[in-house]
């Protein structure tokens, strides 16, 4: 099955350190996101992309950065990792048409000690 | 830019009752209203959605219905059932047609299924 895949499912680190995240897909779907999810503080979408030449900062953007290599792959990236920035991150995607849903990944629980 | 509000935060029913999960946007331009159900340790996964020429919609026991006017969208889930414990999230986007497509979700509701 066409699917949205996370890699690593989790990763311990320690402050200051540099991480990536990566998010690729088989469902053929042209945008693609990156959340972040805190216990009752809800989904958080941290950037978005709607090609590999469209990225567009989300809410929460500041100490990330992404890329986009191709069309079914999306990287997330922490310069320098900091404690607060633990958290279960989700990538997701959604086909080109108006008003069409997202479709998550199984996501990665990343600490930062 | 778009906030979404949901009410209640925590939700106890016993097995066969209904439950009722409620939103409130605040962009009058928001046109598309999905729900997520999140099981423990699992991805979101969409249960239903409306869009904003609907009022309610309908797939087995879960409904969705859509107030534009007060701006507020509500789940239903009726025949409650163990399995229906999760937590259940709420969001909204307008789509223009161009780049500015992108869900804001409320903080989530505990569901949780009292056999």
């Amino acid at each position: 099955d066409a699917d949205v895949t996370q890699t690593p499912r989790n990763r311990i680190t320690k402050t200051g350190k540099r991480i990536m995240l990566e998010c690729s897909q088989t469902k053929g779907h042209d945008r693609m996101y990156w959340y972040r999810q805190d216990p009752g503080l809800g989904l958080r979408l941290i950037y978005y992309s709607f090609d590999v030449k469209d990225i567009n900062k989300g809410e929460i953007s500041d100490g990330y950065s992404v890329s986009r290599q191709a069309q079914a792959k999306f990287s997330l990236s922490l310069e320098s990792a900091i404690p607060n920035q633990t958290a279960l991150y989700f990538c997701a995607t959604s086909k080109k048409s108006v008003n069409q849903p997202q479709h998550f990944g199984d996501g990665t629980r990343l600490s930062i000690l | 830019g778009e906030n979404v509000e949901q009410h209640p935060s925590t939700l106890s029913v016993q097995e066969g009752d209904s439950a009722v999960i409620k939103c409130t946007y605040s962009d009058s331009a928001s046109n598309y209203f999905p729900w997520y159900k999140q099981e423990l340790g699992k991805r979101p996964q969409l249960i239903i959605d409306i869009r904003s020429n609907v009022g309610e919609k309908k797939d087995q026991r879960i409904a969705v219905t859509l107030n534009k006017t007060a701006k507020h969208f509500s789940l239903h889930i009726t025949e409650t059932q163990p399995e229906d414990s999760a937590v259940y999230f709420c969001a909204a986007s307008r789509d223009s047609g161009g780049s500015n497509y992108k869900l804001t979700f409320g903080k989530g509701t505990l569901l949780t299924v009292n056999p």
